[in-house]
């Protein structure tokens, strides 16, 4: 496709359960990056991958939550025990290395 | 440690007014600093880097490396500027990037 996709756009669902986000970045991005948009909390990194090296998990919350990236290409952000907490807009974004992010619509997560 | 800081959440003006949003950041490297916007149900997208120095859509940004600061002006806000606007760091030789807690922008007629 011609910029990021995620999906699913819109996800509701019971405290406790399992989620998984999927992101696929634009071909050829080396880059890709997980971040959870909230109000009052801006654009708060999670997670970022860089071709083949080993992710930087630093900005994940908790243990519940984990990422992997399948052939350096489509990336699933999972999320286990969803919290309420949790509730909010993951967004993807991918570029070539150093260069400008592009984004993705974002997948809204409501936790109830 | 890398951080972006963005104090103000809201920035309400007036039409035709002059519009700056603050961004300072701690780096301790040579950092590359952006200005990226969200309009009101697109996604976010890049609006200017200061490697290219140039001006988009009116506003320019300069990096002050003394103060660590790179703001966002517009000399003339119009209604059309009204959006959410994030500073964002890029670092390290993995040129991981990191966001402000962004500000809002309401330009008022």
């Amino acid at each position: 496709g011609a910029g990021v996709s995620q999906s699913p756009s819109n996800k509701v669902t019971e405290k406790g359960k399992d989620v998984e986000l999927r992101c696929d970045p634009i071909s050829g991005h080396t880059a890709l990056y997980w971040y959870r948009q909230s109000l009052g909390q801006g654009l708060e990194f999670l997670i970022y991958f860089q071709g083949n090296s080993a992710p930087d998990k630093s900005g994940l919350p908790s243990d519940r939550f984990s990422a992997e990236r399948t052939g350096g290409s489509v990336s699933t952000l999972t999320i286990q025990r969803t919290q309420q907490e949790d509730s909010a807009v993951y967004l993807c974004a991918s570029n070539p290395r150093g260069r400008e992010l592009f984004f993705g619509e974002g997948s809204r997560l409501t936790v109830l | 440690a890398q951080r972006v800081t963005q104090p103000e959440k809201l920035l309400s003006v007036f039409k035709g007014a002059p519009v700056e949003l603050k961004c300072n950041y701690s780096y301790s490297g040579s950092p590359e600093l952006f200005w990226y916007v969200q309009y009101s149900r697109q996604r976010l997208q890049l609006l200017l880097r200061h490697i290219s120095r140039e001006s988009i859509k009116g506003f320019t940004a300069d990096l002050n490396k003394g103060e660590t600061s790179f703001h966002l002006k517009k000399p003339f806000a119009q209604e059309e500027d009204s959006a959410m606007y994030y500073c964002a760091l890029s670092s390290g030789g993995g040129f991981k990037t990191i966001f402000g807690a962004g500000t809002r922008l309401f330009v008022k007629a």
